[in-house]
């Protein structure tokens, strides 16, 4: 089955430092992507990419980077720590060569800044 | 941008019954639109998906109706158990092979034994 693996699974960090959330997936998919989740909203799409060492952005990308340095591995890093990005971040991969149309997602990143 | 709006934001129902989800989309580009479930600490599973070629598709209890024209759909789970209690996501996608997912902001659903 596939496989996205999120780490840590949770994570306090202080306001203006930095947080790099990390992201593997062993399933040979070309695109991964990072979510935010927020109380009362759905998921949005932060930074996504299609292949390693390019990353695009996404609907909210600002305060966040990204990095994908091979095809299995996508940070998400947050240089500055703010409050508002308090929230529970999903890693998440597809593959566009198959055919097969599924996103697969992790279990998720809670990250609480204080 | 695209915008995913879902109703209701939650249900509670006896086991047994049925319910149904809406969602409405904005872009009339949305192609293809992805249902997910999320159970608590658990990743979101997807569920059932429908193309904009299509009016309907089902997958055993799960029934998915698309309009285009109203940019509607509407997911419908017969026979409920508890362990169908969970949020449902709609989403919609640009793509066909549905990379870059606006969600919808879920529907919690408790299914009371």
């Amino acid at each position: 089955e596939a496989a996205v693996t999120q780490s840590p699974r949770s994570k306090v960090a202080v306001t203006g430092g930095k947080v790099t959330l990390s992201c593997h997936q062993t399933n040979n998919h070309d695109y991964m992507y990072w979510y935010r989740q927020d109380t009362g909203h759905g998921l949005r799409l932060i930074h996504y990419s299609y292949v390693a060492d390019s990353t695009e952005k996404g609907d909210i990308p600002d305060g966040y980077k990204a990095s994908r340095p091979s095809q299995e591995n996508f940070s998400l890093i947050l240089e500055l720590a703010s409050l508002s990005q308090t929230a529970v971040y999903f890693c998440a991969s597809s593959d566009t060569r198959t055919g097969d149309t599924e996103v697969f997602f992790g279990k998720g990143t809670r990250l609480t800044v204080v | 941008g695209e915008q995913v709006e879902q109703l209701p934001s939650s249900l509670i129902v006896q086991e047994g019954a049925s319910v149904l989800i809406n969602c409405s989309y904005t872009d009339s580009a949305s192609v293809y639109f992805p249902w997910y479930k999320q159970e608590p600490g658990k990743r979101l599973q997807f569920i059932i998906d429908i193309r904009s070629n299509m009016e309907r598709k089902q997958n055993q209890r799960l029934t998915l109706l698309f309009d285009k024209k109203t940019k509607h759909l509407s997911l419908h789970i017969t026979a409920t158990q508890p362990g169908d209690s969970a949020i449902y996501f709609c989403s919609a996608s640009i793509g066909n092979m549905g990379y870059k997912l606006t969600f919808g902001t879920g529907t919690s659903l408790l299914v009371d034994p």
